[in-house]
């Protein structure tokens, strides 16, 4: 199974500024046939259930704002989110769909306010 | 809009049953491929099982196969978690989530908003 682990499992951040959060896959997650990395990122609150923001590791859900952003190729995957706002207080997950099955998602991290 | 809604969970002792659903509108129900993921209290998220859209294939995490059972009613535009044989450690929030493309989910969004199904004595 391909392992997902992501750091740092927690991370405060200050309103206004960049948040990153980091996402390695154990093994590539890019298929070559079609140049195309078979990551999701997602996003829970509190008390919710957890929300898709980004998948094949770039392409932002309809009505994500465009402050979340994610970046990279193979193993080495990024989060950002250029602004934090009050509202991006939550667990980040990623989670590959290389290996299908089984689906695997990292640990999350903890995005808090600094 | 999609709207998911899972029903079912409760408490239930180990090694008995529930019958997990998710009842679906706001999409057509057949056309994309279905997904149950679990959160144990605390914890991460965990995948458990996927059926494409047609109800052909059907995908099981090692922990759950044997004793799970997924499927679908694209008549009633719902999707089934049959548990059997349950554990302590089977203790979690259900969620339906409605994949990406019609074959394999990929990705899982958007998502109910969870059943707990509780294992214990």
């Amino acid at each position: 199974d391909i392992v997902m682990t992501q750091s740092p499992d927690s991370l405060a951040v200050s309103l206004g500024e960049r948040a990153t959060i980091n996402c390695k896959s154990s093994q590539s997650v890019l298929y070559s046939s079609n140049n195309k990395n078979y990551l999701a990122w997602y996003q829970q609150k509190p008390g919710q259930p957890p929300k898709l923001l980004i998948y094949w590791a770039s392409t932002r859900e309809s009505g994500v704002p465009d402050r979340f952003s994610g970046s990279g190729s193979g193993t080495d995957f990024t989060l950002t989110i250029s602004s934090l706002q009050a509202e991006d207080v939550a667990v980040y997950y990623c989670q590959q769909y290389y290996n299908t099955p089984p689906y695997t998602f990292g640990q999350g991290t903890k995005l808090e306010i600094k | 809009e999609v709207q998911l809604l899972e029903s079912g969970g409760g408490l239930v002792q180990p090694g008995g049953s529930l019958r997990l659903s998710c009842a679906a509108s706001g999409f057509t129900f057949s056309s994309y491929a279905m997904t149950w993921v679990r959160q144990a209290p605390g914890k991460g998220l965990e995948w458990v099982s996927s059926i494409s859209g047609s109800g052909d294939n059907t995908y099981y995490a090692d922990s759950v196969k044997g004793r799970f059972t997924i499927s679908r009613d694209n008549s009633k535009n719902t999707l089934y978690l049959q548990m059997n044989s349950l554990r302590a450690e089977d203790t979690a929030v259900y969620y339906c989530a409605k994949g990406g493309t019609m074959t394999l989910p990929h990705w899982f969004g958007p998502w109910g908003q969870g059943t707990l199904v509780t294992v214990s004595s």
